[in-house]
């Protein structure tokens, strides 16, 4: 079965440092790719995804990913968090052996200091 | 305005009591489907279904039963809740299975006893 591994389950940094989450996921064929987030006491929302094509993906909020093939990967960044970004960030794929089912990672907390 | 709904949001109920958690989106969407989420699992998926009368098991589906017989409409059915099934649900619906966003219900928070 298709497996995501988020390797920081938490994270705190203060307003303006870079942010830099892990995702690998454990199908080598195609797949598609998605960050969602959840703000607290809120639902999921979409934050960028990747199907095809520039393997560099920008979403809302200034984030961005990359698809790194070859290492199974596909982590999130923004150079310059906020304290709005304060949140848990969930890396999930579909596709390959899991075919229709979302296969979602255990998440990361992240804690921004003001 | 485009949503997706769940009831009810919280809920406490004791072993082998049948419920019921309603999911209901107004986008027209194809796809739906539950999953659970529990601290440091992330989110898992328990059915999901690509059209009206279609159905399938996701990771984790022991224990739980769905149906499809209208296209807004996917309710989540515990024939018999055990503690286990404590967690936080949510329903999620796309225009597709493969290539479009999920949409996310605000999520019902269960707690068997």
């Amino acid at each position: 079965a298709q497996s995501v591994s988020q390797h920081n389950h938490h994270v705190i940094l203060s307003e303006a440092a870079s942010l830099e989450l892990g995702c690998n996921y454990s199908y080598g064929g195609t797949v598609n790719l998605f960050w969602y987030v959840q703000y607290p006491g809120q639902h999921l929302q979409l934050l960028l995804k990747y199907f095809s094509g520039d393997p560099l993906v920008k979403g809302i909020k200034g984030f961005e990913a990359e698809f790194i093939k070859s290492k199974f990967s596909f982590n999130l960044r923004k150079p310059s968090v906020q304290w709005s970004d304060t949140a848990e960030y969930f890396c999930a794929v579909n596709g390959g052996n899991a075919g229709n089912m979302l296969t979602f990672g255990g998440g990361t907390r992240l804690m921004v200091k003001p | 305005e485009a949503q997706v709904t769940q009831n009810p949001r919280y809920l406490i109920t004791v072993t082998g009591k049948k419920l019921t958690v309603t999911c209901s989106q107004n986008m027209n969407h194809e796809y739906m489907s539950w999953y659970r989420q529990d601290p440091g699992l992330g989110l898992r998926q328990i059915y999901y279904s690509m059209n009206v009368e279609v159905t399938d098991k996701g990771d984790v589906p022991e224990g739980y039963k769905v149906s499809r017989k209208e296209k807004r409409n996917f309710p989540l059915i515990l024939e018999s809740p055990s503690p286990n099934q404590t967690s936080l649900y949510f329903c999620a619906s796309s225009a597709g299975a493969y290539y479009n966003e999920q949409f996310f219900g605000p999520g019902t928070r269960l707690t068997v006893l």
